[in-house]
């Protein structure tokens, strides 16, 4: 059965404290792993999207990386305002296209 | 431009009422998806639309649930005689493609129902 599970399910942090959080997926036929940040009230937004192990993708302080197995986010110094729940979600393909999410980190960073 | 959009923000219904949830996607989408995401958890696929293809309804919880899309526009999800475990958000998300790896879903703000 296709899963992804995410890890730890809260995170705190210092400011300037960096870290990772994982996603760990066992799926048929990955056609993607999508990492998104949702903030409370509203709805996911886009962050990466990871093709292939060994790639690799970054945006600000945030960089994704994703093996066989797994997929990174780590989060290099983070500020306040990273505070959020990181979704990470695999589009799968087992006769019909789906996508499949994890529940989620809940990061705060603390000033 | 303009984001995907979704009405209402809020919705309180009684239970057994009946409720239409509607998703307005960004234009010249021509997937989209609704999911449900109870507090605490993760997004649960109900959904999914592409084109004018017959919809992939294996997330739809119980025959409670159906939805509809007129063409490539807006969608509406309706959710019969309402319990109380349907509490819950419902997101709305649009992409590009379709079942393809390249490309990323847009979602909504979503719309909190509570069955009272």
């Amino acid at each position: 059965e296709d899963q992804v599970t995410q890890s730890p399910e809260a995170l705190r942090l210092q400011e300037g404290e960096s870290s990772s959080l994982n996603c760990s997926y066992t799926v048929s036929g990955l056609r993607g792993l999508f990492w998104y940040r949702q903030d409370p009230g509203k709805g996911p937004e886009f962050l990466f999207t990871l093709y292939s192990a060994g790639e690799e993708k970054e945006k600000e302080r945030l960089k994704a990386t994703l093996t066989k197995k797994e997929s990174f986010l780590h989060i290099t110094a983070p500020k306040p305002e990273d505070s959020a729940t990181y979704l990470c979600a695999v589009l799968s393909l087992l006769g019909t296209y789906k996508y499949i999410f994890g529940t989620g980190t809940r990061l705060k960073v603390l000033a | 431009g303009a984001g995907v959009s979704q009405s209402p923000s809020n919705k309180v219904t009684e239970k057994g009422k009946d409720v239409e949830l509607r998703c307005d996607p960004i234009s010249g989408h021509t997937a989209l998806y609704w999911y449900r995401q109870r507090l605490g958890q993760g997004l649960e696929f109900l959904i999914y639309f592409q084109g004018n293809s017959a919809p992939d309804k294996s997330g739809l919880p119980s025959d409670r649930f159906s939805a509809e899309r007129t063409g490539e526009s807006v969608s509406t999800l309706t959710i019969q005689r309402t319990q109380q475990e349907d509490s819950a958000v419902y997101l709305c998300a649009s992409s590009l493609l379709g079942g393809s790896a390249y490309n990323e879903q847009f979602f909504g703000p979503g719309t909190r129902l509570t069955v009272l």
